[in-house]
């Protein structure tokens, strides 16, 4: 059984930093890109960041290029998502997700998602 | 950027078919994927690739794409199948995932 199990989140200031991690298990972790997706109340799911299989290729959404950073440890079946100078738009419950591939994919297998919650 | 349209909410009587529209322009051309999400879960993949089904996913659910319109359709509709539903599709102009805004499916 896929488990993708999410940690991390909290509440930080605007302009502080947080690091989300992802636990990986029941499949072979590094044969699989994996993704960040967020959801908000007002704006509903809105896709972060992709990851290749090997972490050599990453992707990002324009609201979090420059500020957040995708990577993954294979040995450990871990993935993370740094995130820097957050802001309060950033609040959101953020999920970790395989997709079936690095480009035109879908997700296909979700976390539980933890609470990041941005304010002062 | 690719903006998918949906209605914020639709009803249905148990044992009806209930049709979830996601609008997008030319959404015919792109593969589109349907997730569903009930309160304090995280999403699940119903439909990929416009009409595949994972397994476990019950055959009353199918989708299809027309012209701007893709529809989730639930046939025989079940109290159980309440939730949010969300489209998906890929954004060729900015190599990115764009989801609709969500509809949240009423059984009545």
């Amino acid at each position: 059984e896929v488990q993708l199990l999410v940690s991390g989140g909290g509440l930080v200031q605007p302009g502080g930093s947080l690091r989300l991690s992802c636990a990986a298990s029941g499949f072979t972790f590094s044969t699989y890109a994996m993704s960040w997706v967020r959801q908000t109340p007002g704006k509903g799911l809105e896709w972060v960041s992709v990851i290749s299989n090997s972490g050599g290729r990453t992707f990002y959404g324009d609201s979090v290029k420059g500020r957040f950073t995708i990577s993954r440890d294979n040995s450990k079946n871990t993935l993370y998502l740094q995130m820097n100078s957050l802001r309060v738009e950033d609040t959101a419950v953020y999920y970790c997700a395989t997709v079936n591939q690095l480009l035109m994919y879908y997700f296909e297998y979700w976390g539980r998602g933890t609470l990041v919650t941005v304010s002062s | 950027s690719y903006v998918l349209t949906q209605p914020p909410s639709v009803s249905v009587a148990p044992g009806k078919t209930a049709r979830i529209t996601c609008g997008g322009n030319n959404i015919g051309t792109k593969s589109v994927h349907w997730y569903q999400q009930k309160p304090g879960q995280a999403p699940v993949v119903f439909i990929y690739y416009d009409s595949d089904r994972p397994s476990g996913i019950p055959e009353r659910f199918s989708g299809s794409t027309s012209g701007n319109t893709a529809t989730l359709t639930i046939s025989r509709v079940e109290a159980g199948d309440e939730a949010d539903y969300y489209c998906q599709v890929w954004d060729t102009t900015t190599a990115h995932p764009v989801f609709g805004g969500g509809t949240k499916l009423t059984v009545l």
